[in-house]
């Protein structure tokens, strides 16, 4: 059965850099037949599509969020990652990893920016 | 960037029926939007009802169905049951691989 979890701080600092890792078990990261996202939610808020990507490390970001997101993959590890620069309040959120087909969640992982 | 419109909320009473819209700053919501619709309870991680238009998962209600209605994707609830109380979000992919989700629909069973 395939399984996601999130993995990172749950305590950034303003300005600094969110870095998260999703863990992917049950199944092949390395499938043609899917890609895999970031989705964030933000307390008491709707969800928000980060960006996704390609086993072969294609990406495409949410244009208001581009210029400060980056996400990567490390087949070896079946996971895949997602690093957010220059965190401001306003990224404080329940940040899930996502098998995109068929859609399948991680857990969700609360990060909250603050000094 | 294309909007996503749901309605805010909704109220169905217990073994109702009702149906949840989907719609598109763009114009008729069709099969190339790859519809998905999401349950969210209070303290949960999204669940995936819907994908696709209308398949569905081995979790999912029978209750539950997908499809497209009057230009836009829809979920029909038929016999509401009070745990079906949630917010529910649909997604919609759009060229180049830009899904958008829509604002969610907070729906009460009462």
């Amino acid at each position: 059965q395939l399984q996601l979890q999130e993995s990172g701080p749950g305590l950034v600092k303003p300005s600094e850099t969110l870095s998260l890792t999703c863990t992917v078990s049950g199944g092949s990261i390395s499938s043609t037949s899917y890609y895999w996202a970031w989705v964030r939610q933000p307390p008491g808020q709707g969800l928000e599509w980060i960006g996704g990507i390609y086993y072969s490390g294609g990406t495409y970001y949410n244009p208001s969020l581009k210029s400060r997101v980056t996400m990567s993959v490390d087949t070896s590890k079946n996971q895949f990652s997602l690093k957010l620069r220059s965190v401001t309040a306003a990224d404080t959120a329940v940040y899930y990893c996502a098998r995109v087909g068929g859609f399948y969640w991680g857990q969700g992982i609360l990060v909250t920016v603050s000094s | 960037q294309a909007v996503v419109t749901q309605e805010p909320s909704l109220t169905v009473s217990p073994g109702g029926t009702v149906t949840l819209t989907c719609g598109s700053s763009t114009g008729v919501v069709t099969s190339g939007h790859y519809p998905y619709w999401f349950q969210q309870k209070p303290g949960q991680a999204p669940r995936t009802l819907i994908y696709d238009i209308s398949s569905k998962h081995s979790w999912t209600p029978a209750r539950f169905s997908g499809s497209l209605l009057g230009g836009k994707a829809a979920l029909t609830l038929s016999g509401a049951q009070p745990e079906d109380e949630a917010d529910y979000y649909c997604l919609l992919s759009y060229s180049g691989s830009r899904p958008v989700f829509g604002g969610g629909t907070k729906l009460t069973v009462l």
